[in-house]
């Protein structure tokens, strides 16, 4: 099984739509997670952390669920500049300074 | 606003070929690290360095190795290309105690052929 994983979508959304994605991590020992977006042909960036009561960054929500191992991202009110690649990320356990990056999720949002 | 640059967006070689990737970051960050990124496998990481001289295998090393030798610069080094070492390459960086928030360079498309 794989330590991060993601649905690879595309997941395609209309402007204005909400959209969510999960991530599934398979240590439950892990301590930290954030998203991560990649725009096409683009590098990484960090988008937000997640923390264990939920946070909110604007349109996007991130929550946590320690008892079935998955993370989630929400984005509200899609705009067409939203279309990238989330990447989920994970720490290793007892080593804070390793991440562990999922494949992606794909969103595209069209007008 | 950190930079993290990398030496080549595009770089094409020949199979047993020594191959030098270069990536420098200009904000005094003590970490630095090396990832490859291939459709379906997401980034692994390669090796990384929390200071100068100091590094540490990361998950894919084999085929690999660093050198750090100035605290901005670290350089990822193929002693011997192969096809399988055909992906994009990217140089990250951070602060110490500040590990999530890595500072990607644009990549190297690295073509082993």
């Amino acid at each position: 099984r794989k330590e991060v994983e993601q649905d690879p979508g595309p997941f395609n959304v209309p402007e204005g739509a909400t959209v969510a994605f999960n991530c599934t991590y398979s240590n439950s020992a892990s301590q930290s997670f954030f998203w991560y977006r990649q725009d096409c042909r683009k590098e990484p960036k960090l988008l937000m952390s997640v923390y264990s009561s939920g946070n909110e960054d604007g349109r996007f929500t991130a929550q946590l669920n320690r008892a079935s191992q998955y993370i989630s991202l929400l984005i509200r009110d899609s705009k067409l500049s939203d279309s990238a690649t989330y990447l989920c990320v994970v720490n290793l356990p007892y080593n804070t300074d390793k991440l562990i990056f999922g494949t992606g999720t794909r969103l595209q949002v069209f007008p | 606003d950190v930079k993290v640059t990398q030496s080549s967006r595009y770089l094409v070689k020949r199979t047993g070929e020594k191959v030098f990737l270069e990536c420098v970051q200009d904000m005094d960050h003590e970490n630095m690290f090396w990832y490859r990124q291939d459709p379906g496998l997401g980034l692994r990481l390669i090796y990384f360095s929390y200071d100068v001289k100091m590094k540490e295998k990361g998950d894919i090393p084999e085929g690999y190795s660093v050198s750090r030798e100035k605290k901005e610069r670290f350089s990822l080094i193929l002693e011997s290309a192969s096809t399988n070492q055909t992906s994009m390459y990217l140089c990250a960086s951070s602060l110490a105690g500040l590990y999530e928030k890595l500072f990607f360079g644009s990549g190297t498309q690295l073509s082993v052929l």
